[in-house]
Protein backbone atom coordinates (compact mmCIF):
# COMPACT_ATOMS: atom_id res chain seq x y z
CA UNK A 1 0.00 0.00 0.00
CA UNK A 2 1.10 3.42 -0.70
CA UNK A 3 2.20 5.63 2.13
CA UNK A 4 0.34 8.45 3.66
CA UNK A 5 0.64 11.72 5.54
CA UNK A 6 -1.35 13.25 8.01
CA UNK A 7 -1.18 16.36 10.74
CA UNK A 8 -0.68 14.78 13.92
CA UNK A 9 -3.53 16.35 15.48
CA UNK A 10 -6.34 19.35 14.79
CA UNK A 11 -9.17 21.06 16.71
CA UNK A 12 -12.53 21.71 15.60
CA UNK A 13 -15.15 23.54 17.32
CA UNK A 14 -18.58 21.75 17.99
CA UNK A 15 -21.23 22.50 14.63
CA UNK A 16 -18.71 23.30 12.41
CA UNK A 17 -17.25 21.58 9.16
CA UNK A 18 -13.95 19.16 10.06
CA UNK A 19 -11.49 18.98 7.19
CA UNK A 20 -8.78 16.59 7.30
CA UNK A 21 -6.18 16.48 5.25
CA UNK A 22 -4.11 13.91 3.79
CA UNK A 23 -1.40 13.48 1.18
CA UNK A 24 -0.82 10.05 -0.72
CA UNK A 25 1.69 11.29 -3.59
CA UNK A 26 2.54 7.95 -4.40
CA UNK A 27 -0.91 6.73 -5.16
CA UNK A 28 -1.22 3.84 -7.83
CA UNK A 29 -3.67 4.16 -10.73
CA UNK A 30 -5.47 0.86 -8.80
CA UNK A 31 -5.94 1.91 -5.31
CA UNK A 32 -8.42 3.40 -3.38
CA UNK A 33 -8.38 5.90 -0.67
CA UNK A 34 -10.29 4.79 2.15
CA UNK A 35 -10.49 6.42 5.55
CA UNK A 36 -11.41 5.15 8.87
CA UNK A 37 -11.60 6.36 12.39
CA UNK A 38 -10.63 5.06 16.00
CA UNK A 39 -12.54 6.18 18.72
CA UNK A 40 -11.28 5.46 22.14
CA UNK A 41 -11.54 2.35 23.30
CA UNK A 42 -12.72 0.87 20.20
CA UNK A 43 -12.05 -0.90 17.02
CA UNK A 44 -11.85 1.02 13.79
CA UNK A 45 -14.61 1.99 11.54
CA UNK A 46 -14.98 2.78 8.22
CA UNK A 47 -16.33 5.91 6.75
CA UNK A 48 -15.99 5.91 3.15
CA UNK A 49 -13.88 5.75 0.14
CA UNK A 50 -13.26 7.12 -2.87
CA UNK A 51 -11.06 6.38 -6.64
CA UNK A 52 -10.92 9.84 -8.02
CA UNK A 53 -14.63 11.19 -7.95
CA UNK A 54 -15.67 13.14 -4.51
CA UNK A 55 -17.99 10.83 -2.50
CA UNK A 56 -20.60 11.60 0.15
CA UNK A 57 -22.39 9.29 2.36
CA UNK A 58 -24.13 9.57 5.53
CA UNK A 59 -20.67 9.90 7.56
CA UNK A 60 -18.93 12.58 5.55
CA UNK A 61 -17.65 13.58 2.26
CA UNK A 62 -14.76 12.56 0.33
CA UNK A 63 -12.79 14.82 -1.86
CA UNK A 64 -10.20 13.85 -4.36
CA UNK A 65 -7.85 15.81 -5.86
CA UNK A 66 -7.50 15.51 -9.81
CA UNK A 67 -4.04 14.35 -9.97
CA UNK A 68 -5.03 12.09 -6.69
CA UNK A 69 -2.26 13.32 -4.79
CA UNK A 70 -4.37 14.17 -2.00
CA UNK A 71 -7.69 14.23 -0.65
CA UNK A 72 -9.63 15.65 1.99
CA UNK A 73 -12.33 13.97 4.65
CA UNK A 74 -15.13 16.45 5.29
CA UNK A 75 -17.24 15.89 8.65
CA UNK A 76 -20.11 18.84 8.04
CA UNK A 77 -21.26 19.64 11.38
CA UNK A 78 -18.48 18.03 13.41
CA UNK A 79 -19.84 16.47 17.13
CA UNK A 80 -18.52 15.60 20.11
CA UNK A 81 -18.77 12.08 19.43
CA UNK A 82 -16.33 12.85 16.43
CA UNK A 83 -13.53 12.80 18.79
CA UNK A 84 -11.72 10.01 17.53
CA UNK A 85 -8.10 9.26 15.39
CA UNK A 86 -9.01 9.33 11.53
CA UNK A 87 -6.70 6.99 9.30
CA UNK A 88 -6.60 8.17 5.87
CA UNK A 89 -5.41 4.22 3.98
CA UNK A 90 -4.96 3.60 0.64
CA UNK A 91 -5.19 0.25 -0.82
CA UNK A 92 -5.95 -1.77 -3.67
CA UNK A 93 -9.60 -2.55 -3.73
CA UNK A 94 -9.38 -6.56 -5.13
CA UNK A 95 -6.86 -9.01 -5.42
CA UNK A 96 -3.76 -10.61 -3.62
CA UNK A 97 -2.95 -8.03 -1.00
CA UNK A 98 -6.19 -6.22 -0.89
CA UNK A 99 -6.94 -6.94 2.31
CA UNK A 100 -4.76 -5.93 5.27
CA UNK A 101 -4.87 -2.39 5.78
CA UNK A 102 -1.55 -0.67 6.30
CA UNK A 103 -2.57 2.11 9.27
CA UNK A 104 -0.35 5.35 9.52
CA UNK A 105 -0.34 7.60 12.72
CA UNK A 106 -3.58 8.88 11.52
CA UNK A 107 -4.80 12.44 12.84
CA UNK A 108 -6.08 12.73 16.19
CA UNK A 109 -9.33 15.17 16.02
CA UNK A 110 -10.53 16.72 18.99
CA UNK A 111 -13.90 18.24 19.00
CA UNK A 112 -14.26 21.52 21.27
CA UNK A 113 -17.57 22.35 22.60
CA UNK B 1 -21.72 -5.80 7.78
CA UNK B 2 -20.14 -8.28 10.40
CA UNK B 3 -20.77 -8.19 13.94
CA UNK B 4 -17.33 -9.48 15.92
CA UNK B 5 -17.18 -10.42 19.55
CA UNK B 6 -13.82 -10.40 21.48
CA UNK B 7 -13.04 -12.05 24.78
CA UNK B 8 -12.07 -10.95 26.63
CA UNK B 9 -12.19 -7.48 26.48
CA UNK B 10 -9.25 -7.29 29.05
CA UNK B 11 -7.07 -9.19 31.12
CA UNK B 12 -3.86 -8.63 33.41
CA UNK B 13 -1.49 -11.28 33.72
CA UNK B 14 1.87 -12.41 34.89
CA UNK B 15 4.74 -12.31 32.77
CA UNK B 16 5.65 -15.83 31.79
CA UNK B 17 1.88 -17.05 30.81
CA UNK B 18 -0.11 -17.07 28.01
CA UNK B 19 -3.40 -15.82 27.09
CA UNK B 20 -5.59 -16.61 24.35
CA UNK B 21 -7.69 -14.48 22.80
CA UNK B 22 -11.31 -15.71 21.10
CA UNK B 23 -12.66 -13.64 17.82
CA UNK B 24 -16.25 -14.96 17.16
CA UNK B 25 -17.99 -13.12 13.43
CA UNK B 26 -21.61 -13.83 13.09
CA UNK B 27 -21.33 -14.70 9.46
CA UNK B 28 -19.08 -17.23 7.49
CA UNK B 29 -15.76 -14.58 6.30
CA UNK B 30 -12.93 -16.18 4.24
CA UNK B 31 -10.73 -14.18 6.09
CA UNK B 32 -9.52 -13.01 9.30
CA UNK B 33 -6.96 -10.94 10.78
CA UNK B 34 -5.04 -10.14 13.94
CA UNK B 35 -3.76 -6.70 14.79
CA UNK B 36 -1.62 -5.19 17.65
CA UNK B 37 -2.10 -1.80 18.62
CA UNK B 38 0.84 -0.54 21.40
CA UNK B 39 -0.02 2.07 23.86
CA UNK B 40 -0.26 5.38 22.14
CA UNK B 41 0.40 3.78 18.55
CA UNK B 42 -1.66 2.46 15.53
CA UNK B 43 -2.42 -1.18 14.17
CA UNK B 44 0.00 -2.80 13.27
CA UNK B 45 -1.11 -6.33 11.43
CA UNK B 46 0.10 -9.64 12.92
CA UNK B 47 -0.64 -12.51 11.12
CA UNK B 48 -3.92 -13.66 8.50
CA UNK B 49 -5.94 -16.58 9.77
CA UNK B 50 -6.56 -18.50 6.91
CA UNK B 51 -9.27 -21.34 7.58
CA UNK B 52 -8.25 -24.78 6.77
CA UNK B 53 -4.34 -24.04 6.63
CA UNK B 54 -1.60 -22.56 8.48
CA UNK B 55 -1.54 -18.71 9.48
CA UNK B 56 0.39 -15.86 7.24
CA UNK B 57 2.18 -14.19 9.72
CA UNK B 58 3.71 -10.45 8.91
CA UNK B 59 7.00 -9.52 9.32
CA UNK B 60 8.83 -9.46 13.31
CA UNK B 61 5.97 -11.89 14.23
CA UNK B 62 6.54 -15.40 14.94
CA UNK B 63 3.93 -18.51 15.22
CA UNK B 64 6.09 -19.32 18.68
CA UNK B 65 5.07 -16.47 20.28
CA UNK B 66 1.55 -15.90 18.80
CA UNK B 67 -0.08 -18.96 17.46
CA UNK B 68 -3.28 -18.56 15.77
CA UNK B 69 -6.13 -21.63 15.27
CA UNK B 70 -9.04 -21.12 12.79
CA UNK B 71 -10.99 -24.12 13.15
CA UNK B 72 -14.04 -22.77 11.15
CA UNK B 73 -15.19 -19.59 9.29
CA UNK B 74 -16.60 -18.13 11.96
CA UNK B 75 -14.20 -18.33 14.43
CA UNK B 76 -10.49 -17.66 15.54
CA UNK B 77 -7.81 -17.36 18.49
CA UNK B 78 -4.85 -15.56 19.03
CA UNK B 79 -2.63 -16.53 21.56
CA UNK B 80 -0.02 -14.52 23.07
CA UNK B 81 2.49 -16.93 24.48
CA UNK B 82 5.17 -16.09 27.47
CA UNK B 83 4.03 -12.84 27.97
CA UNK B 84 6.68 -10.16 29.17
CA UNK B 85 5.75 -6.24 29.89
CA UNK B 86 6.32 -5.30 25.96
CA UNK B 87 3.44 -7.25 24.95
CA UNK B 88 0.93 -4.64 26.59
CA UNK B 89 -1.39 -3.89 23.69
CA UNK B 90 -4.72 -4.43 22.14
CA UNK B 91 -5.29 -6.93 20.19
CA UNK B 92 -8.17 -6.28 17.73
CA UNK B 93 -9.75 -9.01 15.36
CA UNK B 94 -10.82 -7.98 12.05
CA UNK B 95 -12.60 -9.32 8.83
CA UNK B 96 -13.28 -8.67 5.49
CA UNK B 97 -16.54 -9.22 3.80
CA UNK B 98 -18.41 -7.32 0.66
CA UNK B 99 -20.24 -3.87 1.30
CA UNK B 100 -23.44 -4.00 -0.55
CA UNK B 101 -23.69 -4.29 -4.45
CA UNK B 102 -20.02 -2.74 -5.10
CA UNK B 103 -17.54 -4.92 -6.10
CA UNK B 104 -15.45 -4.28 -3.06
CA UNK B 105 -14.19 -5.24 0.30
CA UNK B 106 -14.47 -3.76 3.56
CA UNK B 107 -12.74 -4.41 6.78
CA UNK B 108 -14.45 -4.61 10.00
CA UNK B 109 -13.34 -4.99 13.59
CA UNK B 110 -13.83 -6.15 17.19
CA UNK B 111 -13.60 -4.26 19.56
CA UNK B 112 -10.42 -5.24 20.79
CA UNK B 113 -8.74 -7.02 23.84
CA UNK B 114 -6.47 -4.78 26.53
CA UNK B 115 -3.92 -6.71 27.78
CA UNK B 116 -1.57 -5.82 30.80
CA UNK B 117 1.49 -7.41 31.65
CA UNK B 118 2.98 -6.96 34.80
Amino acid sequence: DAKTTQPTSMDCAEGRAANLPCNHSTISGNEYVYWYRQIHSQGPQYIIHGLKNNETNEMASLIITEDRKSSTLILPHATLRDTAVYYCIVRVLTGAGSYQLTFGKGTKLSVIP
Amino acid sequence: SAVISQKPSRDICQRGTSLTIQCQVDSQVTMMFWYRQQPGQSLTLIATANQGSEATYESGFVIDKFPISRPNLTFSTLTVSNMSPEDSSIYLCSVVKNRGTRRNTEAFFGQGTRLTVV
